[in-house]
């Protein structure tokens, strides 16, 4: 079992709808969690963080955390073709080792 | 500021030679990280530095060494390249502290032919 799941995708949304992205993770002892947006060719960067159960808002981006259910998602509300990228989920562990998922693609169409 | 720079952006070599790709950032922060990007893979670990003087294998260590030459300073060497090793590699730093993410450098894209 993977660490850090994700569905590849790709994900296609309309412009002005709510994207949603999943990602499960395995190490019920995970502290910390992460989403990030790598641009095709660029570097992955880091966009929301949380460490706590429910939901944590910032702008247009929604991280939710259910550590019973071992569940992070990230809802992009209003989205717009700017925020077509790939969107990486990393977990962190004691030891401060990082565990990514391998990515959800997504497309916002105009 | 900045942040995490890595060099070179971009390398091709043949197959037995060596290199050595560097990393720095001016953030001040204690932890660096050394991370292969493959197709379908995702980001897996190579090497980690916790701290200054300490260095730790990760998921994919084969065929690299690190060096931790200093606290900004966090260099990976691939001694004798193979195809394989044909890869996009990204330096990362971060803090000791729980709720800190990584910040990565720019990225050297490595072709080994």
């Amino acid at each position: 079992q993977k660490e850090v799941e994700q569905n590849s995708g790709p994900l296609s949304v309309p412009e002005g709808a709510i994207a949603s992205l999943n990602c499960t993770y395995s190490d019920r002892v995970s502290q910390s969690f992460f989403w990030y947006r790598q641009y095709s060719g660029k570097s992955p960067e880091l966009i929301m963080s949380i460490y706590s159960n429910g939901d944590k808002e910032d702008g247009r981006f929604t991280a939710q955390l259910n550590k019973a259910s071992q569940y992070v998602s990230l809802l992009i509300r209003d989205s717009q073709p700017s925020d077509s990228a790939t969107y990486l989920c990393a977990v962190k562990r004691a030891g401060n080792q990082f565990y990514f998922g391998t990515g959800t693609s997504l497309t916002v169409i105009p | 500021n900045a942040g995490v720079t890595q060099t070179p952006k971009f390398q091709v070599l043949k197959t037995g030679q060596s290199m050595t790709l560097q990393c720095a950032q001016d953030m001040n922060h204690n932890s660096m990280y050394w991370y292969r990007q493959d197709p379908g893979m995702g980001l897996r670990l190579i090497y980690y530095s916790a701290s200054e003087g300490t260095t730790d294998k990760g998921e994919v260590p084969n065929g690299y060494n690190v060096s931790r030459l200093n606290k900004r300073e966090f260099s990976l060497r691939l001694e004798s390249a193979a195809p394989s090793q044909t890869s996009v590699y990204f330096c990362a730093s971060s803090e000791l502290k729980n709720n800190y993410g990584y910040t990565f450098g720019s990225g050297t894209r490595l072709t080994v032919v």
